[in-house]
């Protein structure tokens, strides 16, 4: 089991850029996270999917964020137009059926 | 809403020497509770997760955590830390029904000295 797999590892973009964050979930988890980590805010809920639809996204922080999950094995978390700001690392993690979580290796994202 | 704290920043410990990192957490009903190390540049590894049932869970790396409810707290320990558990730890809280995600504590870096 090659666990949650998250890509690029590093992404670094101007301001204004689009950026697209990617995950593979683990095989049969039927729920998918996406957090964020701040030295400010510590790891925050973005958005999270059950059966690939959207339960809660209260997280999202404001409309220049969105995410999909078109299908059980992949999820993307996308920024447009990103901003400062928006510099984090960005995890992805997916549900194991006796409700453990694991996380993927983040996205570390720098806007500059 | 459920909610975690955390109340140590930072600890540091001598090899050898024992170790409780402190978790309380809020929520209205059992909560789901899990304990989470993170490396410097990787991802959050489960150590372990209490659920029900018997309130001293043991984890990986030689964890435990015991679930207190009177005093709102989930504790982790360790009876002899090893250099390479210098890391920081997560507690978080997760619901039995409605919102099925996990609550963060701000965390607790830990330092080993040799």
């Amino acid at each position: 089991d090659a666990g949650v797999i998250q890509s690029p590892r590093h992404e670094v973009t101007e301001m204004g850029q689009e950026v697209t964050l990617r995950c593979k979930p683990i095989s049969g988890h039927n729920s998918l996270f996406w957090y964020r980590q701040t030295m400010m805010r510590g790891l925050e809920l973005l958005i999270y999917f059950n059966n690939n639809v959207p339960i809660d996204d209260s997280g999202m922080p404001e409309d220049r964020f969105s995410a999909k999950m078109p299908n059980a094995s992949f999820s993307t978390l996308k920024i447009q137009p990103s901003e400062p700001r928006d510099s984090a690392v960005y995890f992805c993690a997916s549900r194991e059926l006796d409700y453990g979580y694991t996380f993927g290796s983040g996205t570390r994202l720098t806007v500059v | 809403a459920q909610s975690v704290t955390q109340p140590d920043i930072h600890i540091t410990v001598s090899e050898g020497a024992s170790l409780e990192l402190r978790c309380n957490y809020s929520y209205g009903a059992t909560p789901y509770l899990f304990w989470y190390v993170q490396s410097p540049g990787q991802g959050l590894q489960l150590l372990l997760k209490y659920f029900s049932g018997d309130t001293l869970v043991q984890g990986i790396k030689g964890f435990e955590a015991e679930f207190k409810r009177s005093q709102s707290s989930f504790n982790l320990r360790k009876p002899s830390v090893h250099w390479s558990d210098a890391a920081e730890y997560f507690c978080a809280v997760g619901s039995s029904t409605g919102r099925r995600a996990l609550t963060f504590g701000s965390g607790t870096r830990l330092q080993v000295q040799p």
